[in-house]
């Protein structure tokens, strides 16, 4: 089976603009997860989607926000970029929503720097 | 506030000794914790957990400690070896099943 793939790897933009980063989930999975890893902050959770429907949500701003299609692949959006918006976000794959935790599968990871 | 802090950003250990990594948390109805580790250009990826029912859980080279009194938990690698050089965090679902990450730690195995 392929692994959770994240595209682009890696990604820069200015201040101000807008972003949206992608997630493929493996085969099968319903769950997509979201999070923000920073040097200071460790991993930090954004969302998470089953279903095509926001299941849980972090403590993020709203300029953060994102959706899951039927095909269960996921997508991230920034809005109104600012420098501490710098960080690797990540996505993780489930076959359940919530409390599975150690079969969730993390892709390698968007690398976004904003300038 | 951090709920769950791995208060050593970095470890160095000799290939073959005992690497000990360490985590505290502040809520105490967390009662399940997980490990990950994180190798570069790699999503985190899952190692072990333990339950508050257990104390102890053990999975080869790999055991979890928990001390639910002093709200502490720590991993044991022995023996190391440098293919374990990564980040490692601990983390612990919240009551609303959002998992709380610590900050990591980052071991190198040396030979």
């Amino acid at each position: 089976k392929a692994g959770v793939t994240q595209t682009p790897r890696y990604l820069i933009k200015t201040r101000g603009q807008q972003v949206t980063l992608s997630c493929s989930p493996i085969s099968g999975h319903r769950s997509v997860s979201w999070y923000q890893q920073t040097p200071g902050q460790g991993l930090q959770f954004l969302f998470e989607y089953f279903s095509e429907t926001q299941r849980n949500k972090g403590n993020f701003p709203g300029r953060f926000s994102g959706r899951q299609f039927s095909n269960s692949r996921s997508e991230m959006n920034v809005s109104t970029l600012e420098l501490g918006d710098s960080a690797l976000y990540l996505c993780a794959s489930s076959d359940t929503s919530g409390g599975a935790f150690n079969e969730q599968y993390f892709g390698p990871g968007t690398r976004l720097t904003v300038t | 506030d951090q709920q769950v802090k791995q208060n050593s950003p970095s470890l160095s250990v000799q290939e073959g000794r005992i690497s000990i990594l360490n985590c505290d948390y502040t809520n105490s109805m967390f009662d399940y914790f997980l490990w990950y580790k994180k190798y570069p250009a790699e999503g985190p990826t899952f190692l072990i957990s333990i339950s508050s029912i257990k104390d102890k859980n053990e999975d080869g080279r790999f055991t979890v400690f928990l001390n639910k009194s002093a709200k502490h938990l720590s991993l044991h690698i022995v023996p190391s070896q440098p293919g374990d050089s990564a980040v490692y965090f601990c983390a612990a679902p919240d009551n609303t099943d959002k998992l709380i990450f610590g900050t990591g730690t980052r071991l190198q195995v040396f030979p």
